[in-house]
């Protein structure tokens, strides 16, 4: 079956840095194109990122362009996602979530368990 | 941008009530639009795609229906496990995959 399990987050200062990291399998990754979900707590959901299936082609939010970078590894079957100039309004449950077909344009069917991302002084 | 509205914020039914819960797109989307629910302290969970089409393994008192710019969620007969968080998002092109605020369902 689908996993999907994030790791790297914590709790980093305004201004720093973070990568965050997906590890994909009971699917064929390659053939997919991925995304990176938020949510602040007690808040909704955000959309933050997407990835091509080759990485090729990216876009995001406004709230995290030109700050925030998703890459892929397709052959350890890897989502990334690089977050600079990490802001207080950063903090939230980032969860990696894959759509339900090979076509971008689609529902998301599975979600990584989250992994929470906290930014303060 | 395309914006996501939903309505109402929150609710409160009874059990066995039938509950409606209403997301707007600012512009036409077709019938790209999916529906999420979401339990406290859980991952968000696909219930409805296409507008209309039951995800495989929920329960059919949950139905969607809508095109263009309205649609709406239905739960017939609301049961105690269906107080959660309730989204809409929109699907319709290879970026900006939208999501509405929220409906946040609970038991009278």
């Amino acid at each position: 079956q689908v996993r999907l399990v994030e790791s790297g987050g914590g709790v980093v200062q305004p201004g720093r840095s973070l990568r965050l990291s997906c590890s994909a399998s009971g699917f064929t990754f390659l053939s997919y194109g991925m995304h990176w979900v938020r949510q602040a707590p007690g808040k909704g959901l955000e959309w933050v990122a997407v990835i091509s299936f080759d990485g090729s082609d990216k876009d995001y939010a406004d709230s995290v362009k030109g700050r925030f970078t998703i890459s892929r590894d397709n052959s350890k079957k890897m989502l990334y996602l690089q977050m600079n100039s990490l802001r207080a309004e950063d903090t939230a449950v980032y969860y990696c979530a894959k759509p339900a077909g090979v076509v971008i344009e689609n529902r998301f069917d599975s979600w990584g368990q989250g992994i929470l991302v906290t930014v303060s002084s | 941008d395309i914006l996501m509205t939903q309505s109402p914020s929150s609710l409160s039914a009874s059990v066995g009530d039938t509950v409606t819960i209403t997301c707007r797109a600012s512009q036409g989307i077709s019938n790209y639009l999916a529906w999420y629910q979401q339990k406290p302290g859980k991952v968000p969970n696909l219930l409805i795609y296409d507008a209309s089409t039951l995800q495989s393994g929920v329960p059919s008192r949950f139905s969607g229906s809508g095109s263009g710019t309205d649609f709406t969620l239905t739960i017939s007969s609301l049961q105690p496990e269906d107080v959660a968080t309730y989204y809409c998002q929109k699907y319709n092109s290879a970026s900006f995959f939208t999501f509405g605020p929220g409906t946040k369902v609970d038991i009278k």
